[in-house]
């Protein structure tokens, strides 16, 4: 059964660093992979970036400068990482293998 | 960046009637490899997006042929044909051919 979930602060300060895992099973890694899109309260969603199966990656460009997405496959978790976090970074991040399967989603706030 | 136009941004549906969405790229959406990542999900009040059609015109796993997607280049369109309660939510296209990725702006579905 695939599953996802994400996991993370619910709060960040601005001009920090937001970091967040994203915990699978019943798939690999390697064979799959995996997104994460983002949806501010009450909006619509957005790509943020992904990591392909070999472990190259692409990311929005309206973010790459702040965005870093990895991994641990003996962990079968994904990372992402963003900062200078705005107050317009506060969303609902999903993430999601092959834009098939999604995780809940973790609500980040940013705000001091 | 790809623009996703989507029309109408709110219907309202009789149970067991039928609807359809239009969803239209600023772009083609035919890859290179000669596939159309086009993509429609459907997002229940509260909950994750969840993939109803893959490349134009494939159901995701356990999806009802009751949803139909057809289109090609520029052009496409979701139909739902004997519209049950569960149905409704907010329905987005999505392209995965030209970086970034992007979403359309959704239409709300509310029933009768």
């Amino acid at each position: 059964q695939v599953q996802l979930k994400e996991s993370g602060p619910g709060l960040v300060q601005p001009s920090q660093t937001l970091s967040l895992t994203c915990t699978v099973s019943g798939f690999s890694l390697t064979s799959n992979s995996v997104h994460w899109v983002r949806q501010p309260p009450g909006k619509g969603l957005e790509w943020v970036g992904a990591i392909w199966s070999g472990g190259s990656t692409d990311y929005n460009s309206a973010l790459k400068s702040r965005l870093s997405i990895s991994r641990d496959t003996s962990k079968s978790q994904v990372f992402l990482k963003m900062n200078s976090l705005q107050t317009e970074d506060t969303a609902i991040y999903f993430c999601t293998r092959s834009l098939g399967n999604w995780g809940q989603g973790v609500m980040v706030t940013v705000s001091s | 960046d790809v623009v996703m136009t989507q029309t109408p941004v709110s219907l309202s549906v009789s149970l067991g009637g039928q609807t359809s969405i239009s969803c239209r790229s600023s772009q083609s959406l035919v890859h290179s490899d000669g596939n159309t990542y086009l993509y429609w999900y459907l997002q229940k009040p509260g909950q994750s997006p969840q993939l109803l059609i893959y490349k134009v015109s494939n159901r995701f796993s356990g999806v009802p042929d009751r949803f139909s997607g057809s289109g090609s280049g520029t052009d496409f369109t979701l139909k739902i044909s004997r519209v049950e309660p569960e149905d409704l939510g907010v329905y987005y296209c999505y392209q995965g051919t030209h970086y970034p990725f992007t979403f359309g702006s959704g239409t709300k579905l509310e029933i009768k």
